[in-house]
């Protein structure tokens, strides 16, 4: 089955630094990609995601990720942070095997500093 | 669309006892799902439905029973309430035609186990 590794647990930047997260995935094929959100006190929702073509997805509030398959992984960035994107962000993929059943990463809890 | 909501959104149980939580969702999705959030852990899947009456065993099932009498609804039960189920629990709906790993999530209900 497929799992998925965040390689950082807890973030701490200054507004208008840049952001990129990890995200590796553990073996390849055609493979469905997502970055789930969660602002405080809030639940998740969809960042962007991934099924085929460009490798580069752009999602909500300047937030995009790159696909690059050599590497099983799929960063999340965004080139100036704000206050405002202070949350937990979730990479997710399928289970593998047939299932379309996401697993999800432990997460990353990024703070930003106004 | 309210979309997916849960009830209840607090909860505090003794040990031993039991407790039903309800998601339901408007959106007509065929799958509807119940995951635990801990520290640390990311989100864990305990149950899933893929249509109304069948549902299936996740990553974390011991101690859950669920149930899927109507489409729109999912039951998540704790027979005897343990302190390791002290947990943030999500239920998400999602649907074939946007690809199924599209999870739509609710609030949550957070449970405290005494």
């Amino acid at each position: 089955a497929q799992s998925v590794s965040q390689h950082n647990h807890h973030v701490i930047l200054s507004e208008a630094a840049s952001l990129e997260l990890g995200c590796n995935y553990s073996y390849g094929g055609t493979v469905n990609l997502f970055w789930y959100v969660q602002y405080p006190g809030q639940h998740l929702q969809l960042l962007l995601k991934y099924f085929s073509g460009d490798p580069l997805v752009k999602g909500i509030k300047g937030f995009e990720a790159e696909f690059i398959k050599s590497k099983f992984s799929f960063n999340l960035r965004k080139p100036s942070v704000q206050w405002s994107d202070t949350a937990e962000y979730f990479c997710a993929v399928p289970r593998g095997g047939g299932s379309y059943i996401p697993t999800f990463g432990r997460g990353t809890s990024l703070i930003v500093h106004p | 669309n309210a979309g997916v909501t849960q009830t209840p959104k607090f909860r505090v149980l003794k040990t031993g006892q039991s407790m039903t939580l309800l998601c339901a969702q408007d959106m007509n999705h065929e799958y509807m799902y119940w995951y635990r959030q801990d520290p640390g852990m990311g989100l864990r899947l305990i149950h899933y439905s893929v249509g109304e009456g069948t549902t299936a065993k996740g990553e974390v099932p011991d101690g859950y029973n669920v149930s899927r009498l109507k489409k729109q609804n999912f039951l998540l039960g704790l027979e005897s309430a343990a302190p390791s189920q002290t947990s943030v629990y999500f239920c998400a709906s999602s649907y074939a035609g946007q690809g199924p790993e599209t999870q739509y999530f609710g609030p949550g209900t957070r449970l405290l186990v005494l």
